[in-house]
């Protein structure tokens, strides 16, 4: 069974940092792209970051770029999220989703992060 | 890159169709077969119905897809209790700013 299972969310004052990781098991994690999407409280889903199989390659978007960085270790079937100067606005659910747009789309349940002093 | 524009809420009776709009730009929804649309249940992990624009995952065949110009489609027949969920539509953009971007999602209501 294909499951991935977040971690690391909490709270953090801004202009913090936090980690998120993103434990894959059920499928072979090294043949797939990998994104990070979230939603803040009462809004809807937004794309975050995105990186390739094999980690050569990522890209952001323009809201967190400079701040977050995205990686991933694939003896560990693990991904990450480093998140740096955090803002209010980037509170939300950080969910890790496998192929965003195939048929082998999966998404883990979310961790929350919650930026507040 | 603006979110894709959604109508906000849909609703309809049991066995009845609906359909929700996706509208987007020439730059993502009308450059790309790649929308998507997924289905979310609050406090559980969103679900993809439909991905390049017509395919479905699995086969619940009462979700289809379809897009035309700058607008993508979902069409849910046979309404189902179960339907009752938010949908968003997604599309790859390609461009600096956001590679994807995401609609600004429906609530669906069963009557």
């Amino acid at each position: 069974e294909v499951q991935l299972v977040e971690s690391g969310g909490g709270l953090v004052q801004p202009g913090g940092s936090l980690r998120l990781s993103c434990a894959a098991s059920g499928f072979t994690f090294s043949n797939f792209w990998m994104h990070w999407v979230r939603q803040a409280p009462g809004k809807g889903l937004v794309w975050v970051s995105r990186i390739n199989n094999d980690g050569s390659s990522a890209f952001y978007a323009d809201s967190v770029k400079g701040r977050f960085t995205i990686s991933r270790d694939n003896a560990k079937n693990t991904l990450y999220l480093q998140m740096n100067s955090l803002r209010a606005e980037d509170t939300a659910v950080y969910y890790c989703v496998r192929d965003l747009m195939t048929a082998s789309n999966h998404w883990g349940q979310g961790t929350l992060v919650t930026v507040s002093s | 890159q603006s979110a894709l524009t959604q109508p906000a809420s849909v609703s309809g009776s049991p066995g009845q169709s609906i359909t929700i709009s996706c509208t987007g730009a020439s730059s993502d929804v009308g450059s790309y077969n790649l929308v998507s649309w997924y289905q979310h249940h609050p406090g559980k992990a969103p679900k993809l119905i439909i991905y390049e624009v017509t395919k479905r995952p699995s086969g619940d065949s009462r979700f289809s897809g379809s897009k035309s110009g700058n607008t993508a489609s979902l069409t849910i027949s046979g309404l189902q209790a179960e339907d009752e969920a938010d949908y968003y539509c997604c599309s790859f953009a390609g461009s600096s700013t956001s590679l994807y971007v995401f609609g600004t999602g429906t609530k669906v209501t069963v009557l």
